[in-house]
């Protein structure tokens, strides 16, 4: 089944305690991408990944890292968490054919106490 | 600022009734347009896209009409079922196709009542 897979779906932490959220996906695609979602927000982009070791920043990069080893795989990382980055996370992922929607995760939801 | 806008937080309409879900943009750089649907505790999902050449897009009981002149956008759901009750998300993107710069709005709570 293709699908992109998050993990981990619910995390609690405390402030400054690195962490990390997995994404991979298993269709091949080459575009991949972190979105948050908050209340009265919506779908803010956080980093986004065109290819194999290429990156960029999103709309809301600041606090996060990414990296892009391998094609599937498009882990967040956190490095000194804060409480304003409790929020509910998806990674998301399609091919560069110009007419491919995004294919999302099912989310993780990140507490920063 | 926010460039891609769905005003109404939320609609309840009853089931077999048309839903009609609004969305405004004011980039007049977006030429592509979409919308996604997510269920609680799920990831949003595609359902349907428009390109600025066109005004209109239909599939199944789901249409998109693209008014750019208003920058207005807007999702018609006929007949409306129980099942179609979840967030929609509009979204737009200044280059077709390229979901690096797909801007999304707040997002719209429908609601449809058995």
């Amino acid at each position: 089944e293709a699908q992109v897979t998050q993990n981990p779906r619910y995390l609690i932490t405390v402030t400054g305690k690195k962490l990390t959220v997995t994404c991979s996906q298993n269709m091949n695609h080459e575009y991949m991408s972190w979105y948050r979602q908050d209340p009265g927000l919506g779908l803010r982009q956080i980093y986004y990944s065109m290819n194999v070791e290429v990156t960029d920043k999103g709309d809301v990069p600041e606090g996060y890292k990414v990296s892009r080893k391998e094609k599937r795989n498009f882990p967040l990382i956190l490095e000194s968490p804060s409480p304003n980055q409790t929020s509910l996370y998806f990674c998301a992922s399609s091919s560069d054919r110009g007419d491919s929607p995004l294919h999302f995760g099912n989310g993780t939801r990140l507490t920063v106490t | 600022d926010q460039q891609v806008k769905q005003n109404s937080p939320s609609l309840s309409v009853q089931e077999g009734r048309i839903s009609i879900l609004n969305c405004d943009y004011t980039n007049s750089m977006f030429d592509y347009f979409l919308w996604y649907k997510k269920y609680p505790a799920e990831g949003p999902t595609f359902l349907i896209s428009i390109s600025s050449i066109k005004d209109k897009n239909e599939d199944g009981r789901f249409t998109v009409f693209l008014n750019k002149s208003a920058k207005h956008l807007s999702l018609h759901i006929v007949p409306s079922q129980p099942g179609d009750s979840a967030v929609y998300f509009c979204a737009a993107s200044a280059i077709t196709g390229a979901n690096s710069k797909l801007t999304f709005g707040k997002g719209i709570t429908l609601s449809v009542r058995p």
